[in-house]
């Protein structure tokens, strides 16, 4: 089965930005679905973004135009590109594959995460 | 925009009791229904799908069941190793919202 790592958390002050990377083994983003969620301390996950195979890009209205989600399918990796972060923004973010299950779509592929904290 | 609503928020059971976390939506999803399993410190893990199918390697004494707006995941004999909080989302439409997820605790 496929894993997927994601690196680039760290602690960035209000107003920053900061892109994060996730690599694929595995398995080839260019034929799935990936999608980033996040989960902020003590909460539920909340998803974020989703570029599908085609390359198309959706997201969140609470981070609309604020997060671009990218790949580059020669290095097997997709991106988060995050602007204007504030303490809102600050959480654990997961890579996670979208795949369809004949029941409807799920993450069946999550990486371990990276954090992210926004405070000065 | 869709929203799921788990309870309780909490639950805390001995080893070998039937535990059951209820989940609703806030219009009807079908069957567009998925459980995870999140350990502590640990991402999330896909555990059910299609409100009933069990995700590969997932014991048999976990279980879902319901439709439209009202879903139930049931562990018929609770494990120490089950340990976890659960969370259902919705996969009938964007965004695929997430609940609040159920703590289960072992008495």
């Amino acid at each position: 089965e496929g894993q997927l790592a994601e690196t680039g958390g760290t602690l960035i002050q209000p107003g920053g930005s900061l892109r994060l990377s996730c690599a694929a083994s595995g398995f080839y983003v260019s034929v799935n679905y990936m999608s980033w969620v996040r989960q902020a301390p003590g909460k539920g996950p909340e998803w974020l973004s989703v570029i599908t195979s085609g390359g198309t890009t959706y997201y969140a209205d609470s981070v609309k135009g604020r997060l671009t989600i990218s790949r580059d399918t020669s290095k097997n990796t997709v991106y988060l590109q995050m602007n204007s972060l504030g303490a809102e923004d600050t959480a654990i973010y997961y890579c996670a594959r979208r795949s369809n299950w004949g029941s409807g779509d799920a993450f069946d592929i999550w990486g371990q995460g990276t954090l992210v904290t926004v405070s000065s | 925009d869709i929203q799921m609503t788990q309870s309780p928020p909490s639950l805390s059971a001995s080893v070998g009791d039937r535990v059951t976390i209820a989940c609703r939506a806030s219009q009807t999803i079908s069957s567009y229904l998925n459980w995870y399993q999140q350990k502590p410190g640990k991402a999330p893990k896909l555990l059910i799908y299609g409100t009933s199918n069990l995700h590969f390697g997932v014991p048999s004494r976990f279980s879902g069941s319901g439709s439209g707006t009202d879903f139930t995941l049931t562990i018929s004999s609770l494990q120490r190793e089950d340990l976890a909080t659960y969370y259902c989302q919705q996969s009938y439409s964007n965004p695929f919202a997430f609940g609040g997820g159920t703590k289960v605790e072992i008495k």
